[in-house]
């Protein structure tokens, strides 16, 4: 199995462009969370999906929007990306909303100048 | 914002030493995760404490949540470089949210 995998890894983009991270589980999990980490800020939460077909608001959703495309998949968009944007994005998935432990993604490393 | 602090932020220690991180909230937790995180690496899933009081054991780390379910600790006894890493913890937020403190990095020198 291989768990949560995100794509890209590395992404360079300038500042106003866009892209999507994408993000798929295969333990059937039913909640799903993008993360951002920066040095010394822990890591954030962005959005999180508690079940198929609902998403809200984590601690710095500002400049994103997400998808939660089915049960496997949750995607995390930059519609005009900003350096303030530079981090590193972690996905991760849990059994339930409530129960149970995060399993996250490799991460995906993302520069904006 | 975060709704548990970490302290401290940074820990430097001899190989062999013990090690200490807290985690304290303002607001009573239902539970409390604690994580690991290598360089370079992704948070792996250490512990989960639920009870008041309780207090867990994984070979040399010790984990507690404090009676009122305000406070949390993680300790390492005789730190190896393989403990090298940053430890968080985790605690629900609104919702469904799962909010992390902002870790303690902990370094161990041989």
């Amino acid at each position: 199995n291989a768990g949560v995998t995100q794509t890209p890894k590395f992404q360079v983009l300038k500042t106003g462009q866009s892209m999507t991270l994408q993000c798929a589980q295969d333990m059937n999990h039913n909640s799903m969370y993008w993360y951002r980490q920066d040095p010394g800020m822990g890591l954030r939460l962005i959005y999180y999906s508690a079940s198929e077909g609902t998403t809200d608001k984590g601690e710095v959703p500002n400049g994103y929007n997400v998808s939660r495309l089915n049960k496997r998949e949750f995607s995390l968009r930059l519609e005009s990306a900003a350096p303030s944007q530079t981090s590193v994005y972690f996905c991760a998935s849990r059994r339930t909303a409530n129960t149970g432990e995060l399993f996250f993604g490799e991460g995906s490393r993302l520069t904006v100048l | 914002g975060q709704q548990v602090m970490q302290i401290p932020q940074y820990q430097h220690v001899q190989e062999g030493e013990d090690f200490t991180t807290y985690c304290n909230s303002s607001t009573t937790l239902s539970n409390i995760q604690w994580y690991k995180q290598r360089p370079g690496g992704h948070p792996v899933f250490l512990i989960q404490l639920v009870k008041s009081g309780e207090v867990k054991k994984q070979k040399r780390l010790t984990f507690q949540f404090g009676e009122a379910k305000k406070n949390s600790s993680l300790h390492i006894t005789a730190t190896q470089t393989t403990d090298v890493g940053t430890y968080f913890c985790a605690a629900g937020g609104s919702g469904y949210a799962l909010n992390f403190g902002k870790g303690t990095s902990l370094l161990v020198t041989p």
